[in-house]
């Protein structure tokens, strides 16, 4: 049973240009969570996502991101205009139950770097 | 607002001691807490799971101790390894998960 998986691992862009992060949740989830971890800094929630459904974004910046969990495929999580600030780990976690009874399983992160 | 808080920071500690990382949150009304491992330029892997109703959860040499009323939680580590060292994160769940810092460990051969 393969664990959440996120794709890049590594992720170049320069500023003006689009990042797309890819997770699969564990088979058989179907909540997802995104959380940003900046340099030296803790994880910060970003949004909460079932199956074609955003339930809380409420840690999204309001401009140039997004994210979706479309009935097929992985999640996605979007920067439109990438800036420096945008640099950090972007963590993926996905629960077979919601938030309030679900152990949360991460995956491995995707490292955006933003030139 | 949910806010974590871990203590200490760092701690660097000879192999073989027993030693206790420490937690607080804000706001007591949580569903559980979680202890998770980061290795440098890793994932989180989750440690133990401590379910509001409970006070503790042992695993192997892991031992985490829940006092939801005056918002604390502490992770012990028995017999500690070099391969103990990583940066060990708390995380209480709310209607979100919320982090703390995270303490950076490191075990001294």
């Amino acid at each position: 049973n393969a664990g959440v998986m996120q794709n890049p691992r590594h992720l170049v862009r320069r500023r003006g240009q689009e990042a797309r992060l890819r997770c699969s949740p564990m088979k058989g989830h179907s909540h997802v969570y995104w959380y940003r971890q900046l340099p030296e800094e803790g994880l910060k929630f970003m949004v909460y996502l079932q199956k074609e459904n955003i339930i809380d974004e409420s840690g999204m910046p309001k401009e140039r991101f997004s994210a979706e969990f479309p009935k097929e495929g992985p999640s996605i999580l979007r920067i439109q205009q990438v800036v420096r600030g945008d640099s950090a780990a972007y963590f993926c976690a996905s629960s077979q139950m919601d938030t309030n009874t679900g152990e949360l399983f991460f995956g491995e992160g995707s490292r955006l770097t933003v030139l | 607002k949910q806010e974590v808080t871990q203590i200490p920071a760092a701690l660097s500690v000879p192999e073989g001691e027993n030693l206790v990382l420490n937690c607080s949150f804000t706001d007591s009304a949580i569903y559980n807490l979680q202890w998770f491992r980061q290795d440098p330029g890793k994932g989180l892997t989750s440690l133990l799971l401590i379910q509001s109703s409970q006070r503790e959860q042992t695993s192997g040499r892991l031992n985490a101790s829940l006092d939801k009323s005056s918002g604390r939680s502490t992770l012990y580590i028995a017999a500690s390894q070099p391969g103990d060292s990583a940066t060990y994160l708390c995380a209480v769940e709310g209607n979100k998960l919320v982090f703390g810092a995270g303490t950076i460990l490191r075990v001294k051969s």
